[in-house]
C-alpha cells in the first residue's frame, strides 16, 4: 500500500543553523512528491513538488529537497533556518489509488513539528 | 488570482448533529478535494468533486457526503456526528489532471462535544 513516513516527530534547530528533514515513501509507480507547511491554525502551503526531471528542486522560502529513487526518499532541506520557518511539515505522494478515472489524491505523512531556537 | 476559502473557520456541534462546511476553490480550478485532519495527525482524503460529482472516495463513511456546484464551490455534510469526526477540515482545489497541483484553504475547526 502506499504510504509516507515521516520518523521525526519533532526537531528543534537554532536559529541560523542548517535543517534537513526526513521522508520516505513507498509507492510501486512514479512518485509525484510534495511538501507543503502548515503554521498554527493554518492551511497547507505547497513549498515544493516533483514530478520528474531534475531530482534536486527548489521551492519557495529558500528551501529544496533532493529525490532518490534508490532510497525512497525525498529529503527537505534548508541551508539557515529563520524563526519564522517555525511550523508543521508535511511530506505527501500523489496516487490515483483504486478509483479508475480519477485524479487521485494526496497520502501525507504524519508531520514534523519544527521548532527554532533563538 | 483569488485562493481557497473556507467558511465557517471554527464552529462546536453536539454528538449526533448534521454539519455543512462550504469551500470556494481558486479561480480557475475545476476540481474540489475535501481531507479531514486529526489533531497531530496527517490530513487524510475524504473525497473529491469533478464535474459536480463524486471523483474518488477516500476510507470514510457514507455519511460524509458532498456537493459541488456549478460554479465549482463545494459543500461538505457530515451526519450523525461522533465525537472523532473533531478535527480541521481541509479543502483543496486543482485542475483538472494527474499529478494535481492542490491549494489547500485555511480550512474548519470543528469540534464536536
Amino acid at each position: 500500500a502506499q504510504s509516507v513516513t515521516q520518523p521525526d516527530i519533532h526537531i528543534t534547530v537554532s536559529e541560523g543553523a542548517s535543517l534537513e528533514l526526513r521522508c520516505n515513501y513507498s509507492y510501486g509507480a512514479t512518485p509525484y512528491l510534495f511538501w507543503y507547511v502548515q503554521s498554527p491554525g493554518q492551511g497547507l502551503q505547497l513549498l515544493l513538488k516533483y514530478f520528474s526531471g531534475d531530482t534536486l528542486v527548489q521551492g519557495i522560502k529558500g528551501f529544496e529537497a533532493e529525490f532518490k529513487r534508490s532510497q525512497s526518499s525525498f529529503n527537505l532541506r534548508k541551508p539557515s533556518v529563520h524563526w519564522s520557518d517555525a511550523a508543521e511539515y508535511f511530506c505527501a505522494v500523489a496516487t490515483k489509488g483504486n478509483y479508475g478515472g480519477s485524479q487521485g489524491n494526496l497520502i501525507f505523512g504524519k508531520g514534523t513539528k519544527l521548532s527554532v531556537k533563538p | 488570482e483569488t485562493g481557497v476559502t473556507q467558511s465557517p473557520t471554527h464552529l462546536i456541534k453536539t454528538r449526533g448533529q448534521q454539519v455543512t462546511l462550504r469551500c470556494s476553490s481558486q479561480s480557475g480550478h475545476n476540481t474540489v478535494s475535501w481531507y479531514q485532519q486529526a489533531l497531530g495527525q496527517g490530513p487524510q482524503f475524504i473525497f473529491q468533486y469533478y464535474r459536480e460529482e463524486e471523483n474518488g472516495r477516500g476510507n470514510f463513511p457514507p455519511r460524509f457526503s458532498g456537493l459541488q456546484f456549478p460554479n465549482y464551490s463545494s459543500e461538505l455534510n457530515v451526519n450523525a456526528l461522533e465525537l472523532d469526526d473533531s478535527a480541521l477540515y481541509l479543502c483543496a482545489s486543482s485542475l483538472a489532471g494527474f499529478p494535481q497541483e492542490n491549494h489547500f484553504g485555511p480550512g474548519t475547526r470543528l469540534t464536536v462535544t
